[in-house]
């Protein structure tokens, strides 16, 4: 499975736009890419997945360019309540039970 | 629906004492994981499975058993805690099929190992 690599940290301010982006560059054809959110004490949330261009839910956009090597996460409009840690996941057919979770992104939203 | 339970929530042990983490879904789900977490860390696999009967490790699998008799039930045993087993544990599930890669997370148990 490929390596991902995010940033440690982010701060943001409570009702901006905030990007955050994972670098894969060893990407397979077949590997998909997966965010989850994770607040403290509590399991991981599945977020979105996307394989190419855009995808957007009711939660988040995920841009992921032509070649895959990186993609972006985009939470519109931060609240206080997304303040959590957020990893980018790498995965491929047959591994829905055996995911790699990094250290993450932790974002922090302020007032 | 429940979704994915664990039991219990909290949990010490002592040194070299031994004790099965339970973990249960309603979701009908085939694929089953357990993972650990480690302060300020993120999730590490221990042990997985496709399917009643079918067990595979992960990876951080040592000092840890499962089994899968049923689809709905994956107990993980530590044969003889460490205090290096110190952390909280989380049982996940998906359904594998298609293209999904959504995991449906339990609460965690929160283990204690002096």
């Amino acid at each position: 499975l490929a390596k991902t690599t995010q940033p440690i940290s982010m701060d943001s301010y409570e009702g901006q736009e905030v990007n955050i982006t994972c670098s894969h560059n060893n990407i397979a054809t077949n590997d998909y890419i997966t965010w989850y959110q994770q607040f403290p004490s509590q399991g991981p949330r599945f977020i979105i997945q996307g394989y190419k261009t855009k995808v957007t839910n009711e939660v988040a956009s995920l841009f992921i360019p032509a070649d895959r090597k990186s993609s972006t996460l985009s939470l519109p409009r931060v609240s206080l309540s997304d303040t959590a840690v957020y990893y980018c996941l790498v995965a491929s057919t047959g591994t829905a039970s055996k995911l790699t979770f990094g250290t993450g992104t932790r974002l922090q939203v302020t007032l | 629906n429940a979704g994915v339970t664990q039991t219990p929530k909290f949990q010490v042990l002592k040194t070299g004492q031994s004790m099965t983490l339970q973990c249960a879904q309603d979701m009908n789900h085939e694929y089953m994981s357990w993972y650990r977490q480690d302060p300020g860390m993120g999730l590490r696999l221990i042990h997985y499975s496709v399917g009643a009967g079918i067990t595979d490790q992960g990876e951080v699998p040592n000092g840890y058993n499962v089994s899968r008799s049923t689809t709905e039930d994956f107990p993980l045993r530590l044969l003889s805690a460490a205090p290096s087993q110190t952390s909280v544990y989380f049982c996940a599930s998906s359904s594998g099929q298609g293209d999904s890669w959504e995991q449906y997370f339990g609460p965690g148990t929160r283990l204690t190992v002096t």
